[in-house]
C-alpha cells in the first residue's frame, strides 16, 4: 500500500526566508505532482516530476525528485506573502496510471 | 475557456436519500477521477476512469459508485448517503500521458444530516 507523508504540516515562516518542504513515500513510483490549495478554493497544479534527480522551477518555487530515496522536496526561496496556502504533493502508483495518493497537505503561511 | 464543472457546488440532504453531483470537462481528456478531501487527511481518491465504460476503485469506493457513458462526463452517484460522506468533493481530468497535469473542478461541499 502506498504511502505519501508530508511534512511539516503546518509551517509559519517571515517573508523573505526560505523554507523546504518534504514528501515522502514509501513504494515505487513513476510520477509525482505538487499542487497548491487557497483556502476555499481548488487545487491549482504546480509541477509534474517524473524522472529521478527531476528539477522545475516557477518563479520562487522549486521542486525536486529522488526516485532512490522516494522523496521529494518544494523548496521556497524569498517566501512572499502570495505564497501563503495548502500544498499537497501526490504520487502516483505504478501500475495505476491515475491511481493516486495525496499528503496530507502542508498549511504554509507567510507573515510579513 | 478549458475548464471541469462540477454541480452542484454546495448540497444539503438527508441520510439516505439518493443523489448524483455531475463532473464535466469539455477538454476531451480521457483520464477523470472523483476525490474527497476531509480536514487533515487530504484528498482521498473515490474513483477514476481511464476512458468511457473503464472506471476503477481508488482508495475509498465505499459507499459510493460511477459511470462513464461519455467522455466528458463522469458522475458521482451516492445511492443512500450517511453522514460519514459529508465531505469536499473534486473532479479532476487530465490527458492521456504521463507527464500531463491534473485540471480539478471547483468542488462540491456535500453535508448529509
Amino acid at each position: 500500500e502506498l504511502k505519501v507523508e508530508q511534512n511539516p504540516l503546518f509551517l509559519s515562516m517571515q517573508e523573505g526566508k526560505n523554507y523546504t518542504i518534504y514528501c515522502n513515500y514509501s513504494t515505487t513510483s513513476d510520477r509525482l505532482y505538487w499542487y497548491r490549495q487557497d483556502p476555499g478554493k481548488s487545487l491549482e497544479s504546480l509541477f509534474v516530476l517524473l524522472s529521478n534527480g527531476a528539477v522545475k522551477q516557477e518563479g520562487r518555487l522549486m521542486a525536486s525528485l529522488d526516485t532512490k530515496a522516494r522523496l521529494s522536496t518544494l523548496h521556497i526561496t524569498a517566501a512572499v506573502h502570495d505564497l501563503s496556502a495548502t500544498y499537497f504533493c501526490a504520487v502516483a502508483l505504478i501500475q495505476g496510471a491515475q491511481k493516486l495518493v495525496f499528503g496530507q497537505g502542508t498549511r504554509l503561511t507567510i507573515n510579513p | 475557456e478549458a475548464q471541469v464543472t462540477q454541480n452542484p457546488r454546495y448540497l444539503i440532504t438527508v441520510t439516505g436519500k439518493k443523489l448524483t453531483v455531475t463532473c464535466s470537462q469539455n477538454m476531451n481528456h480521457e483520464y477523470m477521477s472523483w476525490y474527497r478531501q476531509d480536514p487533515g487527511l487530504g484528498l482521498r481518491q473515490i474513483y477514476y476512469s481511464m476512458n468511457v465504460e473503464v472506471t476503477d476503485k481508488g482508495d475509498v469506493p465505499e459507499g459510493y459508485k460511477v459511470s462513464r457513458k461519455e467522455k466528458r462526463n463522469f458522475p458521482l452517484i451516492l445511492e443512500s448517503p450517511s453522514p460519514n460522506q459529508t465531505s469536499l468533493y473534486f473532479c479532476a481530468s487530465r490527458p492521456q500521458g504521463l507527464s500531463y497535469e491534473q485540471y480539478f473542478g471547483p468542488g462540491t461541499r456535500l453535508t448529509v444530516t
